[in-house]
């Protein structure tokens, strides 16, 4: 069964730090491209970053650049979001998401919850 | 990269065709025929609906078609059914800096 199955919220205070989490599980992880996608309470879906299947292209919404950083492990059909110096607006369900064809997302996760608050 | 208009909240009777729209500018939408649609229930992942403008992925039903005219995307569910209620969320490539922009996304009410 393809899945996605993100890891690593929780609590934070702002400025501080977390890293997410993603596991990836039947597909061949090392041929996508992955995105992290958040949605803050009642809010609606903003798109966070791109990772290509190599590494080798990474990008940022505005929002985050500077702040987080996007990466992946094929060897362990992993994906990472470090996430530092963190504020309240970043409080969110974060997502990852498989890249499908060009720039859709077909397979998604159940999502883990960062909440920045003091 | 500012997000894309949608319309807050849309309805229809089951048996019924709604229309959402997706309102982007000519550095997006219009730009580029990389239009998807997500659905969203309550509590759960989106799922893909609708990509490259018009494409359906492998299980989506054909009840669910989608296009674009300009700078608009639209989705169009034909046949309601209640099952269909869900959130609804249009997204664009927006070119090569900042790639992807979602909309707001569009409540459907299925009366």
């Amino acid at each position: 069964e393809v899945q996605l199955v993100e890891s690593g919220g929780g609590l934070v205070q702002p400025g501080g730090s977390l890293r997410l989490s993603c596991a990836a599980s039947g597909f061949s992880f090392s041929t996508y491209s992955m995105d992290w996608v958040r949605q803050a309470p009642g809010k609606g879906l903003e798109w966070v970053s791109y990772i290509s299947s190599s590494s080798t292209t990474i990008y940022y919404a505005d929002s985050v650049k500077g702040r987080f950083t996007n990466s992946r492990d094929n060897a362990k059909n992993s994906l990472y979001l470090q996430m530092n110096s963190l504020r309240a607006e970043d409080t969110a369900v974060y997502y990852c998401a498989r890249g499908f064809g060009y720039w859709a997302m077909d397979v998604w996760g159940k999502g883990t919850t960062v909440t920045v608050s003091s | 990269q500012s997000a894309l208009t949608q319309p807050r909240s849309v309805s229809g009777s089951p048996g019924q065709s709604v229309t959402i729209s997706c309102t982007g500018t000519s550095s997006d939408v219009g730009g580029y025929n990389y239009v998807s649609w997500y659905q969203q229930h309550p509590g759960k992942a989106p799922k893909l609906m609708i990509y490259d403008v018009s494409k359906r992925p492998s299980g989506v039903p054909d009840r669910f078609s989608g296009s674009k005219s300009g700078n608009t995307a639209s989705l169009t569910i034909s046949g309601l059914q209640a099952e269909d209620e869900a959130d609804y969320c249009c997204c664009s490539y927006a070119g090569s800096y900042t790639p992807l922009v979602f909309g707001g996304g569009t409540k459907l009410t299925v009366l």
